[in-house]
C-alpha cells in the first residue's frame, strides 16, 4: 500500500508564479524527503526533512511537514520552465532508509 | 562521475523468459535497492540491501530474486518474466551508515513482458 499520498496529481502554473504540493502519510517517520524526476530519467534527491524539524529551505525550495497531521508540503518560489518534473515525496518509517514513495505530482511550469 | 548505473535501458521479453538487470554504484556506498515504478503507483521496493552480504525483501519481492555481488554490485533476476513485471525499473544506493540517507537513482530500465 502507499505510504505518501501527493496533493494534486497535476499542476500547471506560469513561469514565475510559486508551485506548491502536499504530501501525506500514514505512520510516524525517520525523515520525509522530496524527488524530483525529468520525463525519462531517474529521480534527483531535492531535500531531506526530519522528523523533529518543522521547515526546511533549500535555495528556492521550503519544505514544511506536520507530523500532528501527518503531511508535508514542498514549495517552489519563482518557478521556471525547467521545474518542470514529477515531485514525490518519501519517507523512512522503519530506519534501514527504506522509502516509501508516494504518488507524485507532475508539474508544468509554461513560459 | 558515473553514479548509479544500470544496463540495460530497455528490454523486451517474452512470457516465461528469464533476464537479469544489472547496477553498479561507484560512491562506495553500503545500501543499494531495486524498486519499480508503474503508471499512478509511484515507486514500490522490490528488495534492497543495507550492506554487502545482506538482502531483504520490501513491499513487491514476487517473483524476483537478487544477488549482492559485492559492494558495488546489485542485481535483480526475474526468473520467469510475466506481463504483470511490464516497469520500470530503478537501482538507487544510499549511505545510511554516514548519515546520508538521501537515494541516489540509475537512469532505469524500460521492460516489457510480451
Amino acid at each position: 500500500s502507499q505510504q505518501g499520498e501527493e496533493d494534486p496529481q497535476a499542476l500547471s502554473i506560469q513561469e514565475g508564479e510559486n508551485a506548491t504540493m502536499n504530501c501525506s502519510y500514514k505512520t510516524s517517520i525517520n525523515n520525509l524527503q522530496w524527488y524530483r524526476q525529468n520525463s525519462g530519467r531517474g529521480l534527483v534527491h531535492l531535500i531531506l526533512i526530519r522528523s523533529n524539524e518543522r521547515e526546511k529551505h533549500s535555495g528556492r525550495l521550503r519544505v514544511t511537514l506536520d507530523t500532528s497531521k501527518k503531511s508535508s508540503s514542498l514549495l517552489i518560489t519563482a518557478s521556471r520552465a525547467a521545474d518542470t518534473a514529477s515531485y514525490f515525496c518519501a519517507n523512512d518509517t522503519g530506519g534501514g532508509n527504506k522509502l516509501t514513495f508516494g504518488t507524485g505530482t507532475q508539474l508544468k511550469v509554461e513560459l | 562521475n558515473a553514479g548509479v548505473t544500470q544496463t540495460p535501458k530497455f528490454q523486451v521479453l517474452k512470457t516465461g523468459q528469464s533476464m537479469t538487470l544489472q547496477c553498479a554504484q561507484d560512491m562506495n556506498h553500503n545500501s543499494m535497492y531495486w524498486y519499480r515504478q508503474d503508471p499512478g503507483m509511484g515507486l514500490r521496493l522490490i528488495y534492497y540491501s543495507a550492506s554487502e552480504g545482506t538482502t531483504d525483501k520490501g513491499e513487491v519481492p514476487n517473483g524476483y530474486n537478487v544477488s549482492r555481488l559485492n559492494k558495488r554490485e546489485f542485481s535483480l533476476r526475474l526468473e520467469s518474466a510475466a506481463p504483470s513485471q511490464t516497469s520500470v525499473y530503478f537501482c538507487a544506493s544510499s549511505d545510511v551508515f554516514q548519515g546520508n540517507e538521501k537515494l541516489f537513482f540509475g537512469s532505469g530500465t524500460q521492460l516489457s513482458v510480451l
